[in-house]
């Protein structure tokens, strides 16, 4: 399976700040996934981040909040923009397997806005 | 009609004994169905997953069970372990990488 790695692990940031969260897959992906989990609840889909093109958002995200970027195949950003403390939450990066389709996920990043 | 459904919330099991999870769903149109195992402080990790044309798929200690009329799909886990206390969510797709996660059990199993 692919070896996922997210950056930062977690952090604590005051409210009207941005926070990039970086994303690494060790291997050449075609999609890349965002996803929220909020304190104690499930998971949600942000967007699939597209490679040379604009990222395809859910409803109820929008790309100024949440701008994405993917530069390449391996690689992707998610920016939390303009933070409250509702989005307090672990960001999670997830692709799938190439011959399984199967969905794997990094260890997410945990942010805490103050 | 997107949502899945998973029961109970929590669960609480003394070690050697079975764990069932639930979950249901109405769209039709899903296709793939599979259990993530979450620890703290960590990424959702693939369990096991099963699709609609079995009834039954088992790895191990982990078994799916697949009821495709009654739209609902289960979780079982024998001789559990403590090791195994987690969270679990069940997902469901539709021919494509957007999973719809069901609202996750908290399982705890006792020494």
């Amino acid at each position: 399976s692919a070896v996922i790695s997210q950056k930062p692990s977690r952090d604590i940031c005051q409210r009207g700040t941005s926070l990039t969260i970086q994303c690494q897959v060790d291997s050449q992906v075609t999609m890349m996934f965002w996803y929220r989990q909020q304190p104690g609840q499930s998971l949600t889909l942000i967007a699939t981040a597209n490679q040379g093109s604009e990222a395809t958002y859910e409803s109820g995200f929008v790309i100024d909040k949440f701008p994405i970027s993917r530069p390449n195949l391996t690689f992707s950003t998610l920016t939390v923009s303009n933070m409250s403390p509702e989005d307090s939450s672990i960001y999670l990066c997830s692709v799938p397997q190439p011959n399984t389709g199967e969905l794997f996920f990094g260890e997410g990043s945990r942010l805490t806005v103050l | 009609q997107q949502q899945v459904k998973q029961s109970p919330q929590s669960l609480i099991v003394q070690k050697g004994g079975i764990s069932i999870i639930n979950c249901a769903y109405e769209n039709t149109a899903f296709d793939y169905f599979p259990w993530y195992q979450q620890f703290p402080g960590k990424g959702p990790a693939l369990l096991i997953a099963i699709r609609p044309d079995v009834s039954e798929k088992k790895e191990g200690r982990f078994t799916i069970s697949f009821n495709k009329s009654a739209k609902q799909f289960s979780l079982h886990i024998m001789d559990s372990q403590p090791g195994d206390s987690a969270t679990y969510f069940c997902a469901a797709s539709m021919r494509t990488y957007k999973y719809i996660f069901g609202t996750g059990t908290r399982l705890k199993v006792l020494a």
